[in-house]
């Protein structure tokens, strides 16, 4: 298993602002995610978080607004960048040891609400 | 185009009584369906992970089943509880290179007492 812990659990920003998101594991994994919930909503993939290099988005999720960080195997950032209002929002950390066929593990997510 | 679609949108059971919960695919190439928990205010917990050539796997009182020939998965609930209230997430993993998850919108299930 994983055990994840993300910071802040919370927030409530300004508009034209931006926010951190810190996801830490307790072990090294090859796979870490990035996803975004809106309200009633499923999940939708954001970016996957590679170490050592830039990360790998997917269609209409891009660097400027979104950049990720993963310096280490048990480590990575989320930033979301000039936050507008539609940024509100639960993100999501999760991890997976083995692509594809492996448990994903999620954190406890970050509850974002931009004003 | 990839689609999970899962039904109904939510429903409602007394406790103790059983439920079934519906997945319906259209991902190619097939790699996995996965059923996950998610209780209200925290991240999705998994359940099962089902390979193209399973057809049932349990997890206590949760089953899941599998058919790949109709491209349709159950979650069956048994003896609910309390606890179970939450939403149910299908997940169905594509491969073509690289993986590729593709996430049902989530029945979500209210037990009452």
């Amino acid at each position: 298993s994983a055990v994840i812990s993300q910071k802040p659990s919370r927030d409530i920003c300004q508009r034209g602002t931006s926010l951190t998101i810190q996801c830490q594991v307790d072990s090294q994994v090859t796979m870490m995610f990035w996803y975004r919930q809106q309200p009633g909503q499923s999940l939708t993939l954001i970016a996957t978080a590679n170490q050592g290099s830039e990360a790998t988005y997917e269609s209409g999720f891009v660097i400027d607004k979104f950049p990720i960080s993963r310096p280490n195997l048990t480590f990575s950032t989320l930033t979301v960048s000039n936050m507008s209002p539609e940024d509100s929002s639960i993100y999501l950390c999760s991890v997976e040891r083995g692509r594809g066929t492996d448990t994903q593990y999620f954190g406890p997510g970050t509850r974002l609400t931009v004003l | 185009k990839n689609q999970v679609e899962q039904s109904p949108q939510s429903l409602i059971i007394l406790e103790g009584k059983n439920c079934t919960l519906q997945c319906n695919y259209t991902v190619s190439p097939f790699s996995n369906l996965r059923w996950y928990k998610q209780d209200t205010g925290r991240g999705p917990v998994s359940l099962t992970i089902m390979t193209f050539s399973e057809n049932t796997k349990s997890n206590g009182r949760y089953t899941a089943t599998l058919d790949a020939d109709t491209k349709q998965s159950s979650l069956h609930i048994t003896a609910s509880q309390l606890s179970d209230s939450a939403s149910y997430i299908c997940v169905v993993s594509a491969v073509s290179g690289t993986y590729k998850y593709i996430f049902g919108t989530g029945t979500r299930l209210k037990v009452l007492a």
